[in-house]
């Protein structure tokens, strides 16, 4: 099918810890995995992303990782900030881009 | 500005009127996509043009939403006689060239409530 599976849907971390999502997908014909991150009021804005013909892509504190045997895929951030508290959507797809369903991300000071 | 811009970015309607959102992709983009985002979730894909032309509009969810990008720049997403269940985020994606896997750059959306 279409979807994407994310978990989890809320993540608390302490400030300085690392944050990791993951996400699942079923269609094999996907190639391009982006990564959002949202701010409330705000549209979706692309932090980092990754194509099916590469493992692991780094930038910085983020990161994601990619297993296409296995159909997932996730997204890492290290030494977290209060500034990375946001919604977190991963996607998937060529044009048509299919979305998770989000994690809200808290970085407790 | 350099990015997408949406407008207006909140809309009120009474059930039944019609509505217009009008969104300016970044200059040179050839790729428009349209996406609903109800509250809560993640944003959901209505349609997609490439220059002018209406490559995929598999994802509107009835004959009353159409859209349109007659010369290729400036996009029209237009709701007749609204509902309820209209009510959510609308965003515009562009991407600069017209095969996929490229990044998709949202705008920060039209909120339209139908009372």
């Amino acid at each position: 099918g279409e979807n994407v599976e994310q978990h989890p849907s809320t993540l608390s971390v302490q400030e300085g810890d690392s944050a990791v999502i993951k996400c699942t997908y079923s269609d094999s014909a996907s190639n391009y995995f982006p990564w959002y991150k949202q701010e409330l009021g705000k549209g979706p804005q692309l932090i980092i992303d990754i194509r099916s013909n590469v493992g692991e892509k780094k930038d910085q504190r983020i990161a994601v990782t990619l297993n296409k045997t296995a159909k997932h895929f996730s997204l890492h951030i290290t030494e977290t900030q209060p500034e990375d508290s946001a919604v977190y959507f991963c996607g998937r797809g060529a044009q048509k881009l299919v979305f998770g369903q989000g994690t809200r991300l808290t970085i407790n000071p | 500005g350099a990015g997408v811009s949406q407008s207006p970015r909140y809309k009120v309607a009474k059930r039944g009127q019609d509505v217009a959102l009008r969104c300016d992709p970044i200059s040179g983009h050839v790729s428009l996509f349209w996406y609903q985002q109800a509250l809560g979730q993640g944003p959901e894909f209505l349609t997609y043009f490439q220059n002018e032309a209406q490559l995929d509009k598999s994802g509107l969810p009835s004959d009353r939403f159409f859209a349109e990008r007659p010369e290729g720049s400036v996009s029209t997403l237009k709701i007749q006689r609204t509902q309820q269940e209209d009510s959510a985020v609308y965003l515009c994606a562009s991407s600069l060239g017209a095969g996929g896997n490229q990044p998709q750059h949202f705008g920060d959306g039209t909120r339209l409530s139908i009372l």
